[in-house]
């Protein structure tokens, strides 16, 4: 158990929905990061909060946002959904934020039908 | 643009032998580096990291190599167990901050 947590394990929606995807990093960890695992694709980063403010974004759609809370859990919002958008997100936390290992959550699994 | 590659899909080893995985990136300020393994519905796992200061990290049975003139990585299980059969990601960052780079991953099956 990592200690990163992520909600639902599992979502199934339709096109041109919205869903919200949650995260709870580690105790204590401050910076929270974005994934998505498409088919044979690798991890692509999408966005990384530290302390509640943006730090780095990578290939996130404008469809796409996210936010970390003062309690330190972020949240995902997905909009406008396409088939294409079905995948593993995941969510992982470090401590600063700096060159440390990740931690990630088990992940939640989206599926746009 | 995939800075991280994993070129090889699929490996299998039979068990008791060494298992070789291997990683190029493309970005030359790239300064660490990581490797992390992941069972099917779990969320990846952290392995074993190198800092571009060293060529070589050790921890148990499995070692990292670095190679920076070829930008290639390799991480090596010995011996390999059952067990390890998963799907392995290298990963790569900068140190301009802590976003990783990931390949696409190389699925591992270790035959008894």
């Amino acid at each position: 158990d990592s200690g990163v947590t992520q909600t639902p394990k599992h979502l199934i929606t339709a096109t041109g929905q919205r869903v919200t995807l949650r995260c709870s990093p580690r105790s204590g960890d401050l910076s929270v990061y974005w994934y998505q695992q498409s088919l044979d694709q690798g991890l692509q980063f999408l966005i990384q909060y530290y302390n509640g403010e943006e730090r780095a974004k990578g290939n996130i759609l404008e469809r796409f946002s996210a936010q970390q809370f003062p309690d330190l859990h972020s949240e995902l919002n997905l909009s406008s959904l396409e088939l294409g958008d079905s995948a593993l997100y995941f969510c992982a936390s470090t401590r600063t934020g700096r060159s440390e290992k990740l931690f990630f959550g088990s992940g939640t699994q989206l599926s746009v039908l | 643009d995939q800075q991280v590659k994993q070129n090889s899909p699929s490996l299998s080893v039979q068990e008791g032998r060494i298992s070789i995985l291997n990683c190029d990136y493309t970005n030359s300020m790239f300064d660490y580096f990581l490797w992390y393994k992941k069972y099917p519905a779990e969320g990846p796992t952290f392995l074993i990291s190198i800092s571009s200061i060293k060529d070589k990290n050790e921890d148990g049975r499995f070692t990292v190599f670095l190679n920076k003139s070829a930008k290639h990585l390799s991480l090596h299980i010995v011996p390999s167990q059952p067990g390890d059969s998963a799907v392995y990601f290298c990963a790569a960052s900068a140190n301009t901050g802590n976003q990783f780079y990931f390949g696409t991953g190389t699925s591992l099956t270790v035959i008894p």
